[in-house]
C-alpha cells in the first residue's frame, strides 16, 4: 500500500528566511509519481510540481526547489526567501502508474501548514 | 482555457436531501476524480473514473453516485445527505502519458458543502 508522510504538521518562520517542507513516501511499485500542491487561504488546490520516479532530477523554478532522492524515499521541497504570499498549506502526493500508463489516484500526506510571517 | 471547474462553490442542504455537484472539464482529460477533503482525514478519494461510461469506487465510497456520460463532465450525488457528508469537495482531471503534462492531476476549486 502507499503511504506519504509529511514530517511537518506546521512551520513558521519569518520573511526571506528558507524553509524546506520534508516528505516521505512508501510504495511497492517501480513506477510512481510524487506530486506537490498548494492549498492558500482560499481554498482551492494549485499543482506545483510533479516527479517522476524514473527521473532523479533535482529542480528549480524560481525561488521553488525539489529534491527527490529514491534511495530514502523522500521528496522534499524548499522555498528560498520566502514570502508572506507562501503561506499555505503545502500537500505531498504520491500516485502509481497503472496498466494504462496512466495515473488514477493519488495517495496524500496530511499536509503542512506554512505560515510565513513578515 | 476554464480548464476545470466546480458548480455549485458553496452549498447548504437539510439531511436527506438529494444533492448534485457538476464538475465539467475542458481538456479532455481520460481521468476524472472526486475527492473529499476533511481535518484530521486530509484528502480522501470518493470515486473516480477512466472514461466515459467507466466509473469505480474509491476509498470512501457510500452514500455516493457518479456518472460519465459525456467525457467532460462527471457529477456526484449525494442520493440521501447526511451530516457527515459535511465537508469540502473536490473535482479533478488527469490525461494520459509519461510526458511533461501528462499523468498530472488538476483539481477544481473546491465544493463546500454543508448539511444540517
Amino acid at each position: 500500500a502507499q503511504k506519504v508522510t509529511q514530517v511537518q504538521t506546521e512551520i513558521s518562520v519569518v520573511e526571506k528566511e528558507d524553509v524546506t517542507l520534508d516528505c516521505v513516501y512508501e510504495t511497492r511499485d517501480t513506477t510512481y509519481y510524487l506530486f506537490w500542491y498548494k492549498q492558500p487561504p482560499s481554498g482551492e488546490l494549485v499543482f506545483l510540481i510533479r516527479r517522476n520516479s524514473f527521473d532523479e532530477q533535482n529542480e528549480i523554478s524560481g525561488r521553488y526547489s525539489w529534491n527527490f532522492q529514491k534511495s530514502t524515499s523522500s521528496f522534499n521541497f524548499t522555498i528560498t526567501a520566502s514570502q508572506v504570499v507562501d503561506s499555505a498549506v503545502y500537500f505531498c502526493a504520491l500516485s502509481e502508474e497503472n496498466s494504462g500508463g496512466s495515473n488514477y489516484k493519488l495517495t496524500f500526506g496530511k499536509g503542512t501548514l506554512l505560515t510565513v510571517n513578515p | 482555457d476554464a480548464g476545470i471547474t466546480q458548480s455549485p462553490r458553496y452549498k447548504i442542504t437539510e439531511t436527506g436531501r438529494q444533492v448534485t455537484l457538476m464538475c465539467h472539464q475542458t481538456w479532455s482529460h481520460s481521468y476524472m476524480f472526486w475527492y473529499r477533503q476533511d481535518l484530521g482525514h486530509g484528502l480522501r478519494l470518493i470515486y473516480y473514473s477512466a472514461a466515459a461510461d467507466i466509473t469505480d469506487k474509491g476509498e470512501v465510497p457510500d452514500g455516493y453516485v457518479v456518472s460519465r456520460s459525456k467525457t467532460e463532465n462527471f457529477p456526484l450525488t449525494l442520493e440521501s445527505a447526511t451530516r457527515s457528508q459535511t465537508s469540502v469537495y473536490f473535482c479533478a482531471s488527469s490525461g494520459a502519458g509519461r510526458g511533461r503534462t501528462g499523468n498530472t492531476i488538476y483539481f477544481g476549486e473546491g465544493s463546500w458543502l454543508t448539511v444540517v
